[in-house]
Formats: C-alpha cells, sequence, structure tokens
C-alpha cells in the first residue's frame, strides 16, 4: 500500500516558538492532503485540506495564520504552527488520499506528537 | 453534511468474548465507511472498509462490519477478543468517490481486554 511519512516524530518547543511538520508521500503523488489534529483521548479533527499549487482550505475555527500550510510539491505538504502556545500541544496527523481498487482510500501518516512549554 | 457516531466510547471485554463496536453514520450522499485502530502515540491503521458491493467486509486482524443502509449503521464485529486488539477504534465516514473529500472521524471507542 501506499506510504506516507511524517518528520519529525516528536518535537518539543518553547512558547512563542514556530514549529514545522512535514508531511511526504513516498511511493504516489498527492495533489490533496489533509491535516487533522488530535488531542488526548479524542477524535482526529480535520484542521485544514492542503492543495499543490493552490491556497490550503481551513476548517472553520482555526487560525490560518497561526498554522501555516504549504503544499510545496506532488509528494510534500508542511504545516508551520507559528508562534506556538502550550494550548497548541496536540498530536498532529496527515493523510493523502489514493485511489485504490476503483475507490478512494485515505493513507495516514504516523503523527507527530507537538509539545510545547 | 456527514457525520458519525460512535455508541459507547469505552467497551471492556474478556480475551476470546465477542467484539462488538457501534457505528452510525450520516450522509446526504453514498458513503464510504471505515474502521481504523489506534495503538498509543502512533498514527492510524486501517481495519477495514466499505465502498460498494458487498456489504459484508472482512478485515485484517479477524475484524469484519457490516453496512446496514437501512439502520445506517457499521458495527465493527470479531468472534474471539485478544488482549492485542486492546486499543482505541475510530470509525470514519467519506463522500464515496468525491475527490479532495476527507474523513470525518467519530469520538472512538477505547477497547480493554481482560484475560
Amino acid at each position: 500500500g501506499a506510504v506516507v511519512s511524517q518528520h519529525p516524530s516528536w518535537v518539543i518547543c518553547k512558547s512563542g516558538t514556530s514549529v514545522k511538520i512535514e508531511c511526504r508521500s513516498l511511493d504516489f503523488q498527492a495533489t490533496t492532503m489533509f491535516w487533522y489534529r488530535q488531542f488526548p483521548k479524542q477524535s482526529l479533527m480535520l484542521m485544514a485540506t492542503s492543495n499543490e499549487g493552490s491556497k490550503a482550505t481551513y476548517e472553520q475555527g482555526v487560525e490560518k495564520d497561526k498554522f501555516l500550510i504549504n503544499h510545496a510539491s506532488l509528494t510534500l505538504s508542511t504545516l508551520t504552527v507559528t508562534s506556538a502556545h502550550p494550548e497548541d500541544s496536540s498530536f498532529y496527523i496527515c493523510s493523502a488520499p489514493v485511489f485504490s481498487g476503483g475507490a478512494r482510500e485515505q493513507f495516514f501518516g504516523p503523527g507527530t506528537r507537538l509539545t510545547v512549554l | 453534511a456527514q457525520s458519525v457516531t460512535q455508541l459507547g466510547s469505552h467497551v471492556s471485554v474478556s480475551e476470546g468474548a465477542l467484539v462488538l463496536l457501534r457505528c452510525n453514520y450520516s450522509s446526504s450522499v453514498p458513503p464510504y465507511l471505515f474502521w481504523y485502530v489506534q495503538y498509543p502515540n502512533q498514527g492510524l491503521q486501517l481495519l477495514l472498509k466499505y465502498t460498494t458491493g458487498a456489504t459484508l467486509v472482512k478485515g485484517i486482524n479477524g475484524f469484519e462490519a457490516e453496512f446496514k443502509k437501512s439502520e445506517t449503521s457499521f458495527h465493527l464485529t470479531k468472534p474471539s477478543a485478544h488482549m492485542s486488539d486492546a486499543a482505541e477504534y475510530f470509525c470514519a465516514v467519506s463522500a464515496a468517490n468525491q475527490a479532495g473529500t476527507a474523513l470525518i472521524f467519530g469520538k472512538g471507542t477505547t477497547l480493554s481486554v481482560s484475560s
């Protein structure tokens, strides 16, 4: 199956700094990728849709100036958490859709654990 | 609009017992339905999916689910639980074959397995 990687797998940063998380499709091209956030013991909430060659689409309530998304190529999307604060601490997961067996399936990255001190 | 409701945030079973995790969905268009498993501090692993065709879907690790349109349900079952099945399980829905559509997840069900 298709593989999606994320880097880093975990990061600890000080409040006020910016953190970049990378999401890569390793063996396929993805014109669209999705970014989710998962708080402890909670479900995955869609943050934004990353589109190659155009602006990301953000879900209601997600600050686009705080969570910068850049879909730099057909295999790479980055999420930058700007001026991070402790409430941004979360598990961030990306996914990319692949057509498999005549249907579309999402492949998820392993996630990035962000802790803001 | 689409949504998913997972009944029961926590299910406890004994090893060897039947596992039943409930999922109901709402969708204004034909849905694709998924079950994922997540172990602590890890990403999501696809257990099984329903797209079209046979309504009884078999997945990995002995899990299966049945799509019941009349009941808008997609419950996950396993005949005999193993200790290794203890994890968080998420049901998800997406619009069938619509490019650029993300998954909508339920709140998850924590499965505990006791010996």
